[in-house]
């Protein structure tokens, strides 16, 4: 199995700029979440779904925007593009089996550089 | 909302040290999971914590979970330079639905 796989690995932008972080998985997972993280810095929460259809807001979602329209796909919309928006993004799947979450699988990350 | 906290938030040790890294959280936890970071890599999973007063072990290193499920610790008896990175706890809420994570503790591991 893949498991979570994000694409591209690096990326620069310049300010202003949008653009598309992907982010499938191939193990029928129902939740995905996107996180960030900045340099020396923890995980930092930007929005979490628990299905298809389905999106809700993390920590720190404003500048971001995200769609589930099937299981294995969990985009990341950045629609104007900022400085503080430099960091490395994570998506990351993981299942439900009644209260207890199992483990959270992470892609590889995207390093983002806006400059 | 829920808060996880983690100290200390770096630690040096001379290899063949022991190293320990706590978990706290603001309210009480469905289970606690525990992710290594390498440098450059994404986090990995490393075990996860359900029951009051659990303690876990994989080789050198010891997991607790604590009997109010509200904190939980790692410990690694005689460090590796193979143990270096970044350790996060990860607090799931009751409802199972969110990870929150801690801020990390970054373990550096001198030859």
């Amino acid at each position: 199995n893949a498991g979570v796989t994000q694409t591209p690995k690096f990326r620069i932008l310049k300010i202003g700029q949008s653009m598309t972080l992907q982010c499938t998985q191939d193990m029928n997972h129902n939740y995905m979440y996107w996180y960030r993280q900045d340099p020396g810095m923890g995980l930092k929460l930007i929005y979490y779904s628990v299905g298809a259809g389905i999106t809700d807001k993390g920590e720190v979602p404003n500048g971001y925007n995200v769609s589930r329209s099937t299981t294995e796909d969990f985009p990341l919309r950045l629609e104007l593009a900022a400085p503080s928006q430099t960091s490395v993004y994570f998506c990351a799947s993981s299942y439900l089996q009644g209260p207890v979450n199992t483990e959270a699988f992470f892609g590889q990350g995207t390093r983002l550089t806006v400059v | 909302g829920q808060q996880v906290m983690q100290i200390p938030q770096y630690q040096h040790v001379q290899e063949g040290e022991d190293f320990t890294t706590y978990c706290n959280s603001s309210t009480t936890l469905s289970n606690i999971q525990w992710y290594k970071q390498r440098p450059g890599g994404h986090p990995v999973f490393l075990i996860q914590l359900v029951k009051s007063g659990e303690v876990k072990k994989q080789k050198r290193l010891t997991f607790q979970f604590g009997e109010a499920k509200k904190n939980s610790s790692l410990h690694i008896t005689a460090t590796q330079t193979t143990d270096v990175g970044t350790y996060f706890c990860a607090g799931v809420d009751n409802y199972g639905q969110n990870f929150v994570f801690g801020p990390g503790t970054r373990l550096s591991v001198l030859p």
